[in-house]
């Protein structure tokens, strides 16, 4: 069964420096989100990704935070200078076409902690 | 702005028990309603959806969801739980518009004893 994969499965790094987590959604699929749930509170969406653009994003997703889909099949976020409350678990999601009757399918998520 | 509570953060169950966890969401407009579940070390999956159509929708090991649209709830339900059912348990909603973001509750953690 295809799935969402993520990689690295734990990230660590020091206040200031670049982040990229990765993602590769599923072949098929057209819309990509990433989420974050830091410990203890809830999940809370991103960005939305459709047509190579950014379809919505939230308030946390300011300008040290970037997606790209480089090369059709791995969809990236990056973090330009983290700080300490980036430490997260990170979720990609993709789902197959908009409008339809489908779910999101999340990948196993990056955990990244900044010290 | 939306919203999603889930009432029970901790559950601690016997096997065979049943259960229902409760999920209530805030939202003006037309909804599409999840739950998930992740098991230890494992991803995050799907449990069951409603979109529209007959609120009582059945999903994978024998969970239930009853959508109450007056009441603004989408609580989950199993008549005899396992041990394997021990988990982690999300409610999500998302706008039925184009980017359909999901908005979540808390989770609840959910433990059944042997």
């Amino acid at each position: 069964e295809p799935e969402v994969t993520q990689t690295p499965s734990h990230q660590v790094t020091q206040m200031g420096q670049e982040v990229i987590l990765r993602c590769v959604p599923i072949s098929n699929h057209l819309y990509f989100y990433w989420y974050r749930q830091i410990l203890g509170q809830k999940v809370e969406f991103l960005v939305s990704f459709y047509n190579n653009e950014i379809s919505e994003k939230s308030e946390i997703f300011d300008d040290q935070f970037s997606v790209e889909r480089p090369d059709g099949s791995n969809f990236t976020l990056k973090i330009r200078s983290t700080k300490l409350e980036d430490s997260a678990m990170y979720f990609c999601a993709s789902r197959e076409q908009r409008g339809t009757l489908n779910e999101q399918f999340f990948g196993p998520g990056t955990r990244l902690t900044v010290l | 702005a939306q919203s999603v509570s889930q009432h029970n953060h901790h559950v601690i169950l016997s096997e065979a028990a049943s259960l229902e966890l409760g999920c209530n969401y805030s939202y003006g407009g037309t909804v599409n309603l999840f739950w998930y579940v992740q098991y230890p070390g494992q991803h995050l999956q799907l449990l069951l959806k409603y979109f529209s159509g007959d609120p009582l929708v059945k999903g994978i090991k024998g969970f239930e969801a009853e959508f109450i649209k007056s009441k603004f709830s989408f609580n989950l339900r199993k008549p005899s739980v396992q041990w394997s059912d021990t988990a982690e348990y999300f409610c999500a909603v998302e706008n039925a518009g184009n980017n359909r973001k999901l908005i979540w509750g808390l989770g609840t953690s959910l433990a059944v004893n042997p």
